[in-house]
């Protein structure tokens, strides 16, 4: 079983869509959980992050985290073209000075059409 | 402010060679995390330091290797360079008490 799991996609919504990204990890001690979008050929770009189960807004962006089931989504409301680019989750790695290590997922590519 | 900046952006080298790449982090960031990726993947986890101290390292062999300085800015360095090292290298620096990392543009290695 793979540390973070999400669906590579593509995942296709037409604009002003609601686009659904979902994720599990599988570490229980895991504690930080973040969103990062990826243009093709650029770097990862952090858009969410979040801690406690619940949702968390910003903008046109939601995520929501459930510890229980061990599963964390993103909600992208009123999608747009430019939001086309590949979806990452990342878990932060337990243990120590955790800060800075983080298992990715294979991401999801989503495709907003007009 | 300066974002995290990496160099080279681009470079090739081939088979056996050796590379260094470069990383200056975010001003008021101490802690580098360097990550490797291959087309088609998410980031991988190479290394992690902290106030100039090794603090995590992921399952890579002893190739790879790394360090930090006074500065907080680091280097990461591949020795006996194998095709399957072409990648996105990419460091990081950590916002403190957040976890939260903020990527540079990465480093594109290409080994023929």
């Amino acid at each position: 079983q793979k540390e973070v799991e999400q669906n590579s996609g593509p995942l296709s919504v037409p604009e002003g869509a609601i686009a659904s990204l979902n994720c599990t990890y599988s570490d229980r001690g895991s504690q930080s959980f973040f969103w990062y979008r990826q243009y093709s050929g650029k770097s990862p770009e952090l858009i969410m992050s979040i801690y406690s189960n619940g949702d968390k807004e910003d903008g046109r962006f939601t995520a929501q985290l459930n510890k229980a089931s061990q599963y964390v989504s993103l909600l992208i409301r009123d999608s747009q073209p430019s939001d086309s680019a590949t979806y990452l989750c990342a878990v932060n790695i337990p243990g120590g000075t955790s800060y800075g290590k983080l298992t990715f997922g294979q991401g999801t590519i989503l495709t907003v059409h007009p | 402010d300066a974002g995290v900046t990496q160099s080279p952006t681009h470079l090739i080298k081939t088979r056996g060679q050796h590379v260094t790449l470069r990383c200056s982090p975010i001003s008021g960031h101490k802690s580098v995390s360097w990550y490797q990726q291959v087309l088609g993947q998410g980031p991988q986890f190479i290394f992690q330091y902290y106030e100039k101290e090794e603090r995590g390292r992921g399952n890579f062999p002893d190739r790879f290797s790394a360090r930090q300085f006074p500065n907080y800015s680091s280097e990461l360095n591949v020795n006996a360079l194998l095709l399957g090292d072409s990648a996105l290298y990419l460091c990081a620096s950590s916002k403190p008490n957040t976890g939260e990392l903020f990527f540079g543009e990465g480093s594109r290695l290409t080994v023929l």
